[in-house]
């Protein structure tokens, strides 16, 4: 079985802080996928990974294959960074499989 | 490029109702996706087209479900005779390319409630 798992499901920081958002995933994939969620819906790809590391302003992104782990971290936090953030994975198909997503606040 | 477009942005409806969503992709994406997603929930999937051929459909999508992309540019989502369980925010993904190992682009979602 395909399977996402996310941790933590809620995250409370305060601004400046470095946070760090892991996803584990079950079987071997061709890609992984870090995502945003405002709330109202919306959804922003911000990561596509299929090894090593991808970095985009203050987000970073690492996939360690043999692991089977990727995380997402975000330097100097900023409450403008309170989203929900959703990995998913692409297993060689033509779908994706989510994990539950990281509710994450960040505080002034 | 002026994103993926999903309407309406909210749908309220009786228990019982047929209801009809549209997605217009972005226009080159061949592939476009729909999925479901409740509260505290990930995305889960629905179906997938790639042009105007379903190329997939979920078991969680029953008979109630009909996803249509006849020109292989905007899908509709059809659910009929709805039920307080279909209430959730239904979302459209588009993408180019032959899989998931590309980029896919998401709407705002329609949020349904089935009162």
């Amino acid at each position: 079985k395909n399977e996402v798992e996310q941790s933590p499901q809620n995250l409370t920081a305060q601004e400046g802080e470095f946070i760090t958002i892991n996803c584990s995933y079950s079987v071997g994939i061709s890609a992984l996928h870090w995502l945003q969620q405002h709330p109202g819906g919306g959804i922003v790809s911000l990561f596509m990974l299929s090894s090593g590391k991808k970095k985009h302003g203050r987000l970073i992104a690492t996939i360690n294959i043999q692991e089977k782990h990727s995380s997402l971290h975000i330097t100097a936090s900023h409450p403008r960074d309170s989203a929900v953030y959703i990995c998913a994975a692409s297993y060689n198909t033509d779908k994706l499989i989510f994990g539950t997503g990281t509710r994450l606040q960040v505080f002034p | 490029d002026t994103g993926v477009s999903q309407n309406p942005r909210h749908k309220i409806t009786k228990r019982g109702q047929n209801v009809t969503f549209r997605c217009d992709p972005i226009s080159e994406h061949n592939r476009l996706y729909w999925y479901r997603q409740t509260l505290g929930q990930g995305p889960e999937f629905l179906t997938y087209f790639q042009n105007e051929a379903q190329l997939e459909k979920s078991r969680l999508l029953s008979d109630r479900f009909s996803a249509e992309r006849p020109k292989g540019s905007f899908s509709t989502l059809e659910i009929q005779r709805t039920e307080q369980g279909d209430s959730a925010m239904y979302l459209c993904a588009s993408g180019l390319g032959r899989d998931t190992s590309s980029p896919l682009h998401f709407g705002n979602g329609t949020r349904l409630t089935v009162t």
